[in-house]
């Protein structure tokens, strides 16, 4: 049972770059959530899907799009990659009501744009 | 504006004793709580939770306690093992908006 998948693990943009970072469940998880950890900063919510079809904005959404490609998989996009958005990068699913009983998150993915 | 805060940023305890993290938050909507633990290189993995209508909670080794009118909680772990040293965070979600607004996380020690 792989839980959370993400890929890559690891990558280096230089400014300007694309890049889409990929997430995949296999918990038949209905909700998804992309993240991202900055010393100081804890984790803040950049996009969220409540349920297959739909996306949402979170706290920290400028610069990226979301694409909820069916109930196992969402991508986070960096059309143009800035050095701000260096980070790690975490997804998580969750299928209890209304988020309720928590997330399960993949192991991150570690982006420096430079 | 932080709306959950853990105003610790790093905790060391000896082993054996008592950890108490700390968290605040300033949204009175809010109505589900969580502890999370991080380990380098991983992925948050969840801790425990509590519901507004309770205000405590325990699982083994580790309980939280909830102060509403405060708009507290707390993490007790005991006894406190080398192997709890990790990053805590705390979490807060409101009913209806699917997602949980984290604290920024307190670096937990615990020295053999």
């Amino acid at each position: 049972n792989a839980g959370v998948t993400q890929t890559p693990k690891f990558q280096v943009l230089k400014t300007g770059q694309s890049m889409t970072l990929q997430c995949a469940q296999d918990m038949n998880h209905n909700s998804m959530y992309w993240y991202r950890q900055d010393p100081g900063m804890g984790l803040r919510l950049i996009y969220y899907s409540a349920s297959e079809g739909t996306t949402d904005k979170g706290e920290v959404p400028n610069g990226y799009n979301v694409s909820r490609l069916n109930k196992r998989e969402f991508s986070l996009r960096l059309e143009s990659a800035a050095p701000s958005q260096t980070s790690v990068y975490f997804c998580a699913s969750s299928n209890g009501a209304e988020g309720k009983g928590g997330y399960t998150f993949g192991s991150g993915t570690r982006l420096t744009v430079v | 504006d932080q709306q959950v805060k853990q105003n610790s940023p790093s905790l060391s305890v000896q082993e054996g004793r008592i950890s108490i993290l700390n968290c605040d938050y300033t949204n009175s909507m809010f109505d589900y709580f969580l502890w999370y633990k991080k380990y380098p290189a991983e992925g948050p993995t969840f801790l425990i939770s509590i519901s507004s209508i309770k205000d405590k909670n325990e699982d083994g080794r580790f309980t939280v306690f909830l102060n509403k009118s405060a708009k507290h909680l707390s993490l007790h772990i005991v006894p406190s093992q080398p192997g709890d040293s990790a990053v805590y965070f705390c979490a807060a979600s409101r009913r209806g908006t699917y997602k949980y607004i984290f604290g920024t996380g307190t670096r937990l020690k615990v020295l053999a």
